[in-house]
């Protein structure tokens, strides 16, 4: 069984340039989160869907963060114009109806520059 | 209000003694779950444990086991005879319902455990 994809792992960029991350979760899973995790504030949710609908956006820190879910097997978080304080480790999770555990990604590393 | 607590930025245990990483949880709702992930230098996030609300008894996994402690709202993570490989950093986390739409996972500050050889 694959586990939850995430692509890029490693993804480097300039400041204003658009940065896209992408997750594919684990097949029959119909909850999907992203969270950012930094040093300073830990493990922030930003977005959760439940069968492809955004339910809880309220962690997105601005309008440069968007995130879609076109279907039940990929997902992408999006920032346009990316800024250096975005950097972080952005992870994607799934679950099942939201019953027992989360299943993680293994993560992108974003460095804006 | 925070709604996971772990009042231990850091800890240190011996190779091969108990150790005991706190968690206190806030929540109204009845239902909920309560996790605990291990992320050691390598960055992915492993699950190791995990407690339902309504579960009578201690949840156990091989070397972790739950404290659950209800009424406190306390779900301690006891890993026994630590090894060098549980050097990681250790989150707590709660599923709860939200508003009828679905459900929400919220993650702990974490603690960083170094086992000493």
């Amino acid at each position: 069984d694959a586990g939850v994809i995430q692509s890029p792992r490693h993804e480097v960029t300039e400041m204003g340039q658009e940065v896209t991350l992408r997750c594919k979760p684990i097949s029959g899973h119909n909850s999907l989160f992203w969270y950012r995790q930094t040093m300073m504030r830990g493990l922030e949710l930003l977005i959760y869907f439940n069968n492809n609908v955004p339910i809880d956006d309220s962690g997105m820190p601005e309008d440069r963060f968007s995130a879609k879910m076109p279907n039940a097997s990929f997902s992408t978080l999006k920032i346009q114009p990316s800024e250096p304080r975005d950097s972080a480790v952005y992870f994607c999770a799934s679950s099942f109806r939201g019953m027992g555990k989360l299943f993680f990604g293994s993560g992108t590393q974003l460095s804006v520059l | 209000a925070q709604k996971i607590t772990q009042t231990q930025p850091g800890m240190f245990v011996q190779e091969k003694e108990a150790v005991t990483l706190d968690c206190t949880y806030d929540t109204s709702d009845p239902s909920y779950g309560l996790f605990w992930y291990k992320q050691p230098s390598s960055g992915e996030m492993i699950f190791l444990i995990y407690q339902g609300s309504y579960d009578q008894q201690n949840a156990t996994e091989g070397r972790y086991s739950l404290n659950f402690q209800k009424a406190r709202k306390s779900a301690n993570l006891v890993i026994s005879a630590s090894q060098l490989g549980d050097s990681a950093m250790y989150f707590c986390a709660m599923r709860e319902r939200r508003d009828n739409y679905g459900q929400n996972f919220v993650f702990g500050p974490g603690t960083r455990l170094s086992v000493l050889p």
